[in-house]
C-alpha cells in the first residue's frame, strides 16, 4: 500500500518564523504535491514537483517555497508565516506512469493542520 | 482553461436511499476526471476516476459516476446510503499535458450527511 507521510498532525508558529513541513512517499513516485486545504475552498495547489529539483507553481504559490532534493521527500517552506496562512496542509503523490503529466491519481497523507499566532 | 464546480455544498440523505452529487467541469482537452472523498481528520482517499475508457466508471464502496461529454457533467451516484458514507467529496480536473504545462483542478467539495 502506498503511504505518504507527513512530518507533524498538528503545528503551532508564531508570525515571521519559518516553517517546515515534510513529506516522504515510499512508492518512488514522480510527482508530489503540495496543497493547503481552507472550508468552502476545496483544495489549492501550493507547488508540485515532476522530478527531484524540479518544481512548478501552483495556483497559490505567494508566501511559500519548495524542496525536493530527493526522489521521496518534498519539503514545504514558509519563509515567514502569517496568520492568513493558518490551514490544513495537505501532500500528495502520483505516479506518472512513464508518459510524464499528472493526471493519474494522487495519494494523499492525513494533512497538517498549521496554525500561526 | 480548467475548472469545476460542484452544484451542491451540503447534500442530507436518509439510511437506505440514494445518493446523487453533482459536478460539472470544463477543460480545453480531453480531461481526466476523479471523485475523492474525505473522512474527517484524514487525507483525501481515491473513490473511482475516469481517463476516456467506459463512461460509466465503477469505484469503490459501491459509489459509480457517469461521463457525459455533451453535459460536461459526472455526477457520482450510489444506490443506497449507508452511515460511514457521512464525508466531504471532491470532483477533480487534471489535463494530459505535462510538465509545467499540467493542470490539475479540485472542486469546492459537498459535504455528505447520512440521516438514520
Amino acid at each position: 500500500d502506498v503511504k505518504v507521510t507527513q512530518s507533524s498532525r498538528y503545528l503551532v508558529k508564531r508570525t515571521g518564523e519559518k516553517v517546515f513541513l515534510e513529506c516522504v512517499q515510499d512508492m518512488d513516485h514522480e510527482n508530489m504535491f503540495w496543497y493547503r486545504q481552507d472550508p468552502g475552498l476545496g483544495l489549492r495547489l501550493i507547488y508540485f514537483s515532476y522530478d527531484v529539483k524540479m518544481k512548478e507553481k501552483g495556483d497559490i504559490p505567494e508566501g511559500y517555497s519548495v524542496s525536493r532534493e530527493k526522489k521521496e521527500r518534498f519539503s514545504l517552506i514558509l519563509e515567514s508565516a502569517s496568520t492568513n496562512q493558518t490551514s490544513m496542509y495537505l501532500c500528495a503523490s502520483s505516479t506518472t506512469g512513464g508518459g510524464g503529466g499528472i493526471n493519474r491519481p494522487q495519494h494523499f497523507g492525513d494533512g497538517t493542520r498549521l496554525s500561526i499566532l | 482553461a480548467q475548472s469545476v464546480t460542484q452544484l451542491d455544498s451540503h447534500v442530507s440523505v436518509s439510511e437506505g436511499t440514494p445518493v446523487l452529487l453533482r459536478c460539472n467541469y470544463s477543460s480545453s482537452y480531453s480531461p481526466s476526471l476523479f471523485w475523492y472523498v474525505q473522512h474527517p481528520n484524514k487525507g483525501l482517499q481515491l473513490l473511482l476516476k475516469y481517463t476516456s475508457a467506459a463512461t460509466l466508471v465503477k469505484g469503490i464502496n459501491g459509489f459509480e459516476a457517469e461521463f457525459k461529454k455533451s453535459e460536461t457533467s459526472f455526477h457520482l451516484t450510489k444506490p443506497s446510503a449507508h452511515m460511514s458514507d457521512a464525508a466531504e467529496y471532491f470532483c477533480v480536473v487534471s489535463d494530459h499535458l505535462v510538465g509545467s504545462a499540467s493542470k490539475i483542478i479540485f472542486g469546492s467539495g459537498t459535504r455528505l450527511s447520512i440521516r438514520p
